[in-house]
Formats: structure tokens, C-alpha cells, sequence
């Protein structure tokens, strides 16, 4: 069975300081790997994800995430954050079940709190 | 495109009231979720479907049915409510259901049971 574990419920950090939210999985085959972002009072959408290849992935506003595979983990970073980064980060798994639907497995989330 | 929308936004319910979650998706996607998220818990997975006629239970089912009858459409009806339903619930789409692909959230409903 796959889980994952996000260790930090809450991250607290000032504005323009690096960030590093953690995310380890447990799966006994390959999986495919996303980091989705709720901003207050919205549905969740993808910030970016892993299926194969480059195990650096970045998104469009600054994150990256970089799996590995002998430590299980899928840890997003930034190097600079900004207020507007405050949100809660979800990390979450899949893989194809060979004919049956994938299904999402999230973790806990862990939210992220920029102060000015 | 409006995305995946849903309806109510909030809803307070008595125990032993019913009610319909409706969700809708204009993407022409096969594939429709419903999930729960509680406090410190992430999201659990109610009911999916993959396509118009086909539903399939997920981690957490009991106390809610489900029903597709076109592409567009996956209203999650709760017969009796229980207090241990209180929670938000989020519907979600994709276009193919194999794994890599990105599930689209909707705004969610804001469910308390009293």
C-alpha cells in the first residue's frame, strides 16, 4: 500500500527567505509524484509533478521539487518566498493500476506561513 | 470554461437530514472524484467515476451514494446525516484516470452537521 508523510503541519518563514516543505512516500513500485497548493478558501490545483525523467521539476512561479528515489522523497523548495506564497502544500501520489482507475493518495499538508 | 463547480458553497444540516452535493465539470472529462478534507488529515477519497454510468467507491464511502448519468454531471448525496460528516468536500476531474494526469479541483462545499 502507498501513504505519504508530510512531517511539518505548519512552516513558518519571513518573505524573501528560502523554504524547503518535506514529502516522503512509501511504495513498494514506481510511482508518479505531485505537489498541489490551496490557496484560503479554494479547491486545490497542481503546482507541479513528477512522472519520469529529469528528477528536478520546477513550476511556473519559482518552486521545484526533486525526487529520489533511494530516499523515498519529494521534498519542494523555493529560494526566495513571497506573501502570496502562503498556502497550504499538499503532496500526493499515484500509479497506474494496470487497467484500474489511478487513484491520488495525499498527505497531510503542510501550510505554509509567510510574515513580512 | 468555468472548470469544476459546485454547489452550495456552505450548508449546515440537522442529524438525519439528507442532501445533494452537486458538482459539475464543463472539460468533457471522463473521470470525476469526490473527496472529504478534515483538519490534519489531507484528503480522503469518497467515490469516483470513469465515466457516465460507471461509479466506483474509494477509501471512505460509507454514508454517501453517488450517481452519473451524463459526463457533465457527479452529485454526492448524503441520506442521513451524521455529525461525523462535517467536513468540506471537493469534487475533482481528469481526463484519463492513468495516473500522470492532473486532477482539476472545484471550489468546494463547506458541510456542518448539527
Amino acid at each position: 500500500a502507498q501513504s505519504v508523510t508530510q512531517l511539518d503541519s505548519q512552516v513558518p518563514v519571513f518573505e524573501e527567505a528560502p523554504v524547503e516543505l518535506r514529502c516522503n512516500y512509501s511504495s513498494s513500485v514506481s510511482v508518479y509524484l505531485f505537489w498541489y497548493v490551496q490557496y484560503p478558501n479554494q479547491g486545490l490545483q497542481l503546482l507541479l509533478k513528477y512522472l519520469s525523467g529529469s528528477t528536478l521539476v520546477e513550476s511556473i512561479n519559482g518552486f521545484e521539487a526533486e525526487f529520489n528515489k533511494s530516499q523515498t522523497s519529494f521534498h519542494l523548495r523555493k529560494p526566495s518566498v513571497h506573501i502570496s506564497d502562503t498556502a497550504e502544500y499538499f503532496c500526493a501520489v499515484s500509479r497506474f493500476y494496470g487497467g484500474a482507475t489511478n487513484k491520488l493518495i495525499f498527505g497531510t499538508g503542510t501550510l505554509l506561513a509567510v510574515q513580512p | 470554461n468555468a472548470g469544476v463547480t459546485q454547489t452550495p458553497k456552505f450548508r449546515i444540516l440537522k442529524i438525519g437530514q439528507s442532501m445533494t452535493l452537486q458538482c459539475t465539470q464543463d472539460m468533457n472529462h471522463n473521470y470525476m472524484y469526490w473527496y472529504r478534507q478534515d483538519p490534519g488529515m489531507g484528503l480522503k477519497l469518497i467515490y469516483y467515476s470513469v465515466g457516465a454510468g460507471i461509479t466506483d467507491k474509494g477509501e471512505v464511502p460509507n454514508g454517501y451514494n453517488v450517481s452519473r448519468s451524463t459526463t457533465e454531471d457527479f452529485p454526492l448525496r448524503l441520506e442521513l446525516a451524521a455529525p461525523s460528516q462535517t467536513s468540506v468536500y471537493f469534487c475533482a476531474s481528469s481526463q484519463t484516470g492513468t495516473g500522470g494526469e492532473e486532477q482539476f479541483f472545484g471550489p468546494g462545499t463547506r458541510l456542518t452537521v448539527l
